[in-house]
């Protein structure tokens, strides 16, 4: 299975600040068709996980633009611009360009 | 819009079986396949199987063979994920997530299943 290894496991932030989660896969995402099926997602206490970015660098409908994805092959990064206090959570990426579909451990962002 | 809605929070006695329900609406239920996908208190997220709601082939990871049964009923716009021979190391929530081109859009609520004596 591609193993998706996060860091910081831990993100303190200060409000207003940028903030910078990184995702490395254990082998190169690009599917066969060429498309990259990396995805971002953040999860709030008791909640189910809410996608923020897919493909990469595409934002979900509804999502703050403040959030971006980047990142190619085997390393990707979800940036937030300005953290604002709803932003708290644990952020996720996972992959869909291998079977089985596969999770980071999580980051878990906190406000300063 | 696209709804996934899962069955209530079930406690089970180590061996016991559960059978989680995950009802769909606001899209048509055989053009979507479904994953069933799960974590364990403080852990990560773990991939369980795959149902297609079309012809209700499936797909477990290894890990789970042999103990886990995902079906659908085309009636109800309805997927199961049944887990048997539960051991404490089953308690976790289960999710049901909508799968479309290697990403989930949508997730089910989720659902607790608690092992215990």
């Amino acid at each position: 299975d591609v193993v998706m290894t996060q860091s910081p496991l831990s993100l303190p932030v200060t409000l207003g600040q940028p903030a910078s989660i990184s995702c490395r896969s254990s082998q190169s995402l690009v599917y066969s068709n060429g498309n990259t099926y990396l995805n971002w997602f953040q999860q709030r206490p008791g909640q189910s996980p809410r996608r923020l970015i897919y493909e990469v660098s595409n934002r979900d409908s509804g999502v703050p633009d403040r959030f971006s994805g980047s990142g190619s092959g085997t390393d990707f990064t979800l940036k937030i611009s300005r953290v604002e206090a709803e932003d708290v959570g644990v952020y996720y990426c996972m992959q869909g360009s291998h079977w089985p579909y596969t999770f980071g451990q999580g980051t878990k962002l906190e406000i300063k | 819009q696209v709804q996934l809605v899962q069955s209530g929070a079930e406690v089970k006695k180590p061996g016991a079986s559960v059978k989680v329900s995950c009802k769909t609406s606001g899209y048509t239920f055989t053009d979507y396949e479904m994953d069933w996908v799960r974590q364990a208190p403080g852990q990560g997220h773990e991939w369980m199987g795959r149902i297609k709601p079309n012809s209700g082939g499936t797909h477990y990871a290894q890990k789970f063979q042999g103990r886990v049964t995902m079906t659908r009923d085309t009636s109800i716009s309805t997927v199961y994920m049944e887990l048997n021979r539960l051991t404490s190391d089953d308690t976790a929530v289960y999710y049901c997530a909508r799968d479309r081109m290697g990403s989930y859009e949508y997730w089910g609520q989720g659902t607790l299943v608690t092992v215990s004596s």
